[in-house]
């Protein structure tokens, strides 16, 4: 039982370049979010996905895409990176009794 | 005002210390609460749920105060692996709400 995962776990882009991040969860939760953690902000929303085929705005959506392939599955895309999005990000999924798991975290740096 | 607010720090308390860290919250519909636990570059870990009547574990007390809208934390006989940043969660809705997270240094 891995919990969360997430790829990659460093990642430096140049402006303008796009990625994916990948997160996937083996617990058979609904409810998977996408995080952004800066200094002196916490942890603010991007997206979430309440169920499978589902996604939602959060906080902070802009410049950010996401995907719900399965329920699995919960991928994050930057399509022209900005040196705002410079971040650490991190994959959630939440279960019936409210506990959210968390991945690792992806250090992003966006020159 | 943000959601949820908390005092950044740090504290800095001698082992053996108890150490006790508010946080308030401006939404009135929250209706649960957390304290996330947050090691330097690690992901948040659940520390404890926040239940209404107040709660224990081990040296960990946490209370709720709807009234005044805050939320604590007490830790009790601090050990050095207590050292962390302590992130304060509310639940408004469907989605939860972060405090910025106080940091804590247990010192030998």
């Amino acid at each position: 039982n891995a919990g969360v995962t997430q790829t990659p776990k460093f990642q430096v882009l140049k402006t303008g370049q796009s990625m994916t991040l990948q997160c996937a969860q083996d617990m058979n939760h609904n409810s998977m979010y996408w995080y952004r953690q800066d200094p002196g902000m916490g942890l603010r929303l991007i997206y979430y996905s309440a169920s499978e085929g589902t996604t939602d705005k959060g906080e902070v959506p802009n410049g950010y895409n996401v995907s719900r392939l399965n329920k699995r599955e919960f991928s994050l895309r930057l399509e022209s990176a900005a040196p705002s999005q410079t971040s650490v990000y991190f994959c959630a999924s939440c279960g019936v009794t409210d506990t959210q798991y968390f991945g690792p975290g992806t250090r992003l740096t966006v020159l | 005002r943000k959601e949820v607010e908390q005092d950044p720090g740090p504290f800095n308390v001698p082992e053996g210390a108890t150490v006790a860290f508010n946080c308030t919250y401006s939404n009135s519909a929250s209706q649960s609460f957390f304290w996330y636990r947050q090691d330097c570059r690690k992901e948040p870990k659940l520390l404890m749920s926040v239940y209404s009547s107040g709660n224990e574990d081990g040296r960990f007390t946490a209370q709720l105060n709807r009234a005044s809208q805050y939320i604590s934390l007490l830790i009790r006989d601090s050990k050095l692996s207590d050292s962390a940043t302590y992130l304060c969660v509310g639940l408004p809705g469907q989605n939860f709400v972060f405090g910025p997270g106080t940091r804590l240094s247990v010192l030998p």
